[in-house]
């Protein structure tokens, strides 16, 4: 089946230093795709997306590029800030007839230290 | 444009009782999706609703079900609640066109089952 795996957290950083969450998948198919971010209390945004091996997706500064020969997708940020801090996902899609189901992984919690 | 709503916000039940979760989708989108969060876990696939009908189904019971309605809203039905059953209801929807598959969520509802 689709499995999603992402670094445990927490991550604990301080401001302007560099991120990288480290996620694979096992999936059958050719997946797409993505990373959504939780703030506490809210619901998920999706943060960027890719649809095919080698495309980079990016927004807000985050970066990921889907890699089909190592299956993953790392998240990215040069320079994190404490407005980053929230629990990030990495999903994959499939396609279920005329839709996408997502399968995410456990989440990894983000906190920016000023 | 009129982004994802769900309501309740939070809700109390008791083991054995029933519950109904409502969602209204994105204007445009026809698709809605209901997830289930846990505590410190990522989201888990219920099911998913296209055109008033289920449209796929993940690993839950047939004590959860649901509806979607000609405006695309959609309810989420829970029978015979279990004290697992406490979590965190996301709403997804999505518009299935050609290869458009982002799932834009709800901030979701807070079930907590006593």
């Amino acid at each position: 089946g689709n499995s999603v795996t992402q670094m445990e957290g927490p991550v604990t950083l301080s401001e302007e230093a560099f991120l990288t969450i480290n996620c694979t998948y096992t999936a059958t198919g050719y997946p797409s795709l993505f990373w959504y971010v939780q703030y506490p209390g809210e619901g998920l945004q999706l943060l960027l997306k890719a649809t095919k091996a080698d495309d980079k997706g990016s927004n807000k500064g985050f970066e990921a590029t889907y890699r089909k020969e190592t299956t993953s997708f790392h998240l990215e940020k040069g320079s994190v800030q404490v407005s980053d801090s929230a629990v990030y996902f990495c999903a994959l899609g499939v396609s279920m007839g005329s839709n996408y189901k997502l399968t995410f992984g456990k989440g990894t919690l983000l906190t920016v230290n000023p | 444009e009129t982004g994802v709503t769900q309501s309740p916000t939070h809700l109390i039940k008791t083991r054995g009782q029933q519950v109904t979760l409502r969602c209204s989708s994105q204007s445009g989108h026809n698709t809605v999706s209901w997830y289930q969060q846990a505590l410190g876990q990522g989201p888990q696939f219920i099911f998913q609703y296209y055109r008033e009908e289920e449209n796929g189904r993940g690993n839950f019971p047939p004590r959860f079900s649901g509806l979607q309605f000609p405006n695309y809203s959609s309810e989420l039905n829970v029978n015979a609640l279990e004290l697992d059953d406490s979590a965190l209801y996301l709403c997804a929807s999505s518009l299935a066109s050609g290869r458009t598959y982002e799932q834009y969520f709800g901030p979701g509802t807070r079930l907590t089952v006593t």
